[in-house]
């Protein structure tokens, strides 16, 4: 079975401090890993996937097979990265079913 | 391009209804999922079509049944709604590339009294 898991249900951080969104996965295939976010009053959305290796909105998130981790890391928090935030697992491959976690909501303190 | 369109938007039902959630795509995408969100539960998904023509249970089937009508639509039916069905129910398909990369309706809020 496919499990993904994020430990902190909120994360409150001060504007310009680093942040680290944890996301622990349990899966014994190759799995493809994303973060998606939810912004207030808009439509969840790929924030990033591992495959593609990029940064985006100053985010990374490295697969670290070993630990089993997919954590979401920023060096400067920005007000508007304030939402939720969500990590999730499907197999390699398409047509594949996508687990999410249960979010963290990020919470950016002027 | 509309992308996912769900309707309706908002609903409430009593207990014992029934009531169907209909989703369309415009993108060509083979796949498609039905998610509920509840808080702190985070994301679970409900059931998914890998194709047209195909529908799988995910984590939390009871309840609901689906219909992949064709390529576009995708829709769950609630038969006897309960409250522990109230929720937030989001629509996501998937291209047809292999990357699994979902795109979201917009949610439909779901009250069941």
């Amino acid at each position: 079975a496919q499990r993904v898991t994020q430990p902190e249900k909120l994360l409150s951080v001060f504007k310009g401090a680093p942040v680290e969104l944890k996301c622990n996965y349990s899966y014994s295939g190759s799995p493809e890993l994303f973060w998606y976010v939810q912004y207030s009053r808009q439509r969840l959305q790929l924030l990033l996937r591992h495959i593609s290796r990029e940064s985006i909105k100053g985010f990374t998130a490295d697969l670290n097979k070993g630990e089993t981790s997919f954590h979401l890391k920023k060096p400067f928090a920005q007000e508007e990265d304030s939402a939720m935030y969500y990590c999730a697992l499907s197999r390699s491959g398409g047509y594949q079913k996508v687990t999410f976690g249960t979010g963290t909501k990020l919470q950016v303190i002027p | 391009n509309a992308g996912v369109t769900q309707t309706p938007k908002f609903q409430v039902l009593k207990t014992g209804q029934s009531m169907t959630l209909q989703c369309a795509q415009d993108m060509n995408h083979n796949s498609m999922y039905w998610y509920r969100q509840d808080p702190g539960m985070g994301l679970r998904l409900i059931y998914y079509s890998a194709s047209e023509g195909t529908t799988d249970k995910g984590e939390v089937p009871n309840g609901y049944n689906v219909s992949r009508l064709n390529k576009r639509e995708f829709s769950l039916r609630l038969e006897s709604a309960a409250p522990s069905q109230t929720s937030v129910y989001f629509c996501a398909s998937s291209d047809p590339t292999g990357a699994n990369v979902l795109t979201f309706g917009a949610g439909s809020r779901l009250t069941v009294l």
